[in-house]
């Protein structure tokens, strides 16, 4: 069975600082897929990006990153000078296989709260 | 943009009642899932649907639960008797072969 652990419950940080959300999966299954999907306080899910696990290549999305490493079975996502509007749950999930891409197993979500 | 939408926003209900959820999916989409969130905890997989049947379900989508696409653009979860723990946000999703899920805005089922 796989497993996904988000160990921050709870962030809280200054506009402008940076942050980093740890993210770490747990699976056997060769092939996977990773995601992180944000929940703003409206409560939608928002997807922000999703990497498979051939392509360990580091992604930048203007004030986003996300470091995938193998080696450790994590998938951090990095938010540079963080915003006010950043502010929400933030969840780490994994689709194993190829068969759906849409089961997706959830961490429990890191809280991160960014004050002015 | 093309978006998941999902009625109602909020229901409440009392326990032993049934209760259908409604989702509309991406047009294009061919892959459609629910999901539920317990109020503080994480986002947790019910059901998937693909080409008119179940293509996958957690041990949580009992008998109480049923899904259907009733029409070519509709959705629907169906819980048969609600429960008090039934209470949750649930989310409808939808996704073309091998992408991304996308989330509908979620309905807030309270069971009183």
């Amino acid at each position: 069975a796989q497993k996904v652990t988000q160990a921050q419950t709870e962030i809280s940080v200054v506009e402008k600082e940076d942050v980093t959300l740890d993210c770490v999966y747990e699976t056997r299954d060769t092939t996977y897929y990773l995601f992180w999907y944000k929940q703003p306080p409206s409560g939608e899910l928002v997807f922000l990006i999703r990497r498979n696990s051939f392509d360990e290549q580091n992604e930048i999305s203007g004030r986003y990153s996300w470091n995938f490493q193998k080696s450790t079975s994590s998938f951090n996502f990095t938010i540079t000078a963080s915003q006010v509007v950043d502010s929400a749950v933030y969840f780490c999930a994994l689709i194993v296989g190829g068969t759906s891409y849409g089961k997706l197993t959830f961490g429990q979500g890191t809280i991160l709260t960014v004050h002015p | 943009e093309p978006e998941v939408t999902q009625t109602p926003s909020h229901q409440v209900t009392q326990m032993g009642q049934e209760v259908i959820l409604r989702c509309v999916p991406i047009s294009n989409h061919l892959y459609f899932y629910w999901y539920r969130q317990i109020l503080g905890q994480k986002v947790e997989f019910l059901v998937s649907f693909y080409n008119n049947e179940i293509s996958e379900k957690s041990e949580i989508f009992d008998d109480q639960f049923s899904v259907e696409r009733p029409d070519g653009s509709n959705f629907t979860l169906k819980i048969r008797s609600t429960k008090l723990e039934d209470s949750a946000m649930y989310f409808c999703a939808s996704s073309k072969q091998n992408t991304e899920a996308f989330f509908g805005q979620g309905t807030r089922l309270t069971v009183v």
